[in-house]
């Protein structure tokens, strides 16, 4: 598989905290994403990357920021968490060529 | 208007039926079209890509009409372990972010 790993799996964090989120690949692939899912809006994009330093946001990127100063790791930080921001957050890579994406285990994350 | 809608179902379907699920887009540049298999609180996998000629593997046949901006998944003689939510995915390739646009999914139950 192309080898990609989110972490925490699990958080819990209060209100007004920063939270920030890992994801790392091992396959050098240049695209790299972050979506987060909530029952009845499915996946959207938050940020995006397509290499060392560019990024970009996506449709609801309001509250995060991205890093991305390696190519194996983009970060996604909530710089002041929100109970809005609690969601499952997953982390997804695109082989530059390859269809379809792949998707890491996924982050969940409560703000209380 | 969700750029991708899906009935959310669920659908429940006894084992060996054929069920059919639907999508429509909004956007019509849409370029690449995908089926996404989700298990409960996993990570969304690539279950097929549609073609406009339509396609096939197994008992999984897809199908794209443009002009309608609809998408099909056809499940022929369902298996419990069909059971998941199957999401309808766009990409926008020319948008240079080639970022997937998922719908909300639509749940099947397959009974013994």
């Amino acid at each position: 598989d192309a080898g990609i790993t989110q972490s925490p799996r699990h958080k819990v964090t209060e209100t007004g905290t920063p939270v920030t989120l890992r994801c790392h690949q091992t396959e050098n692939h240049r695209y790299m994403y972050w979506y987060r899912q909530d029952p009845g809006h499915g996946l959207r994009l938050i940020h995006y990357s397509y290499g060392v330093k560019d990024t970009d946001k996506g449709e609801v990127s309001d509250g995060y920021s991205v890093s991305r100063s390696k190519t194996e790791d983009f970060l996604l930080t909530l710089e002041s968490a929100t109970s809005s921001q609690t969601s499952v957050y997953f982390c997804a890579i695109n082989k530059q060529g390859a269809e379809g994406y792949t998707f890491g285990s996924g982050t969940r994350l409560t703000v209380v | 208007r969700k750029e991708v809608e899906q009935d959310p179902g669920p659908f429940n379907v006894p084992e060996g039926a054929t069920v059919a699920f639907n999508c429509t887009y909004s956007n019509s540049a849409s370029q690449s079209f995908f089926w996404y298999r989700q298990d409960c609180r996993k990570e969304p996998k690539l279950l097929m890509s549609v073609y406009s000629s339509g396609n096939e593997d197994g008992r999984f046949t897809a199908q794209l009409n443009r002009a309608s901006q609809y998408i099909s998944l056809l499940i022929r003689d369902s298996k419990l372990s069909d059971s998941a939510t199957y999401l309808c995915v766009v990409n926008l390739s020319d948008t240079g972010r080639r970022a997937l646009t998922f719908g909300s999914g639509t749940r099947l139950q397959v009974q013994p």
